[in-house]
């Protein structure tokens, strides 16, 4: 079946450099887009969205790239720090008319090296 | 705290017994999912509600699995007769969007082991 996937399971960067995930999806209907972080023992917290009618979308530190031409997606966090440390999850919502039936990648590690 | 609560936060159990989580959403939100997230994957859609009524169902949620939002505030999520494919974290999440998009609030999660 369709789904949400990541690039790399595990990614380390050094404090003060800027770090990407990458995210692949696969259900070219998707039309809304969620970057959620998830620290040890707590539940996933949203960072950043984007709607397949924009290609990118800037936040505090955090930029989200849309390329749905093939179906990619990513995540840029500007001069990591220790507190960015943490699992990052790409979701899709194929019903962008409907709830917010997540489908959620399998997750990427980010470890920041002092 | 105004967030999203969930309780019991762990919950050990053995096999064939019944458990019940209970979440209690941001209130001022009408809308009330339930994910279930096991261990190195992301969470998984179980289930929603919109005020009290249960709109939708996945069909990862078997017949042993019931859910409830009685007077559209707090839910539980209740299984029967659990079994060790049943272990994982049980988040909980909320929003007052009706719509596709928008900020999803999640609790921290019930974690159940079953022995």
């Amino acid at each position: 079946g369709e789904s949400v996937g990541l690039h790399l399971p595990t990614l380390s960067v050094q404090e003060g450099d800027n770090s990407i995930i990458n995210c692949a999806y696969s259900n070219s209907a998707s039309d809304y887009f969620i970057w959620y972080k998830q620290e040890s023992g707590k539940g996933p917290q949203f960072i950043i969205d984007i709607r397949s009618n924009m290609d990118k979308r800037q936040g505090q530190r955090v930029t989200v790239l849309l390329n749905k031409t093939v179906k990619h997606l990513s995540l840029q966090i500007a001069a990591t720090q220790p507190g960015d440390s943490a699992v990052y999850f790409c979701a899709e919502n194929p019903w962008d008319q409907g709830a917010q039936k997540l489908v959620f990648g399998q997750g990427t590690r980010l470890t920041i090296n002092p | 705290d105004t967030g999203v609560s969930q309780n019991p936060r762990h919950k050990i159990t053995k096999r064939g017994q019944n458990v019940t989580f209970r979440c209690d959403p941001i209130s001022e939100h009408n809308r009330l999912y339930w994910y279930r997230q096991t261990l190195g994957q992301g969470p998984e859609f179980l289930t929603y509600f919109q005020n009290e009524a249960q709109l939708e169902k996945s069909r990862l949620l078997s017949d042993r699995f019931s859910a409830e939002r009685p007077k559209g505030s707090f839910s539980t999520l209740e299984i029967q007769r659990t079994e060790q494919g049943d272990s994982a974290m049980y988040l909980c999440a909320s929003s007052w969007r009706t719509g596709g998009t928008g900020e999803l609030f999640f609790g921290e999660g019930s974690r159940l082991t079953v022995l």
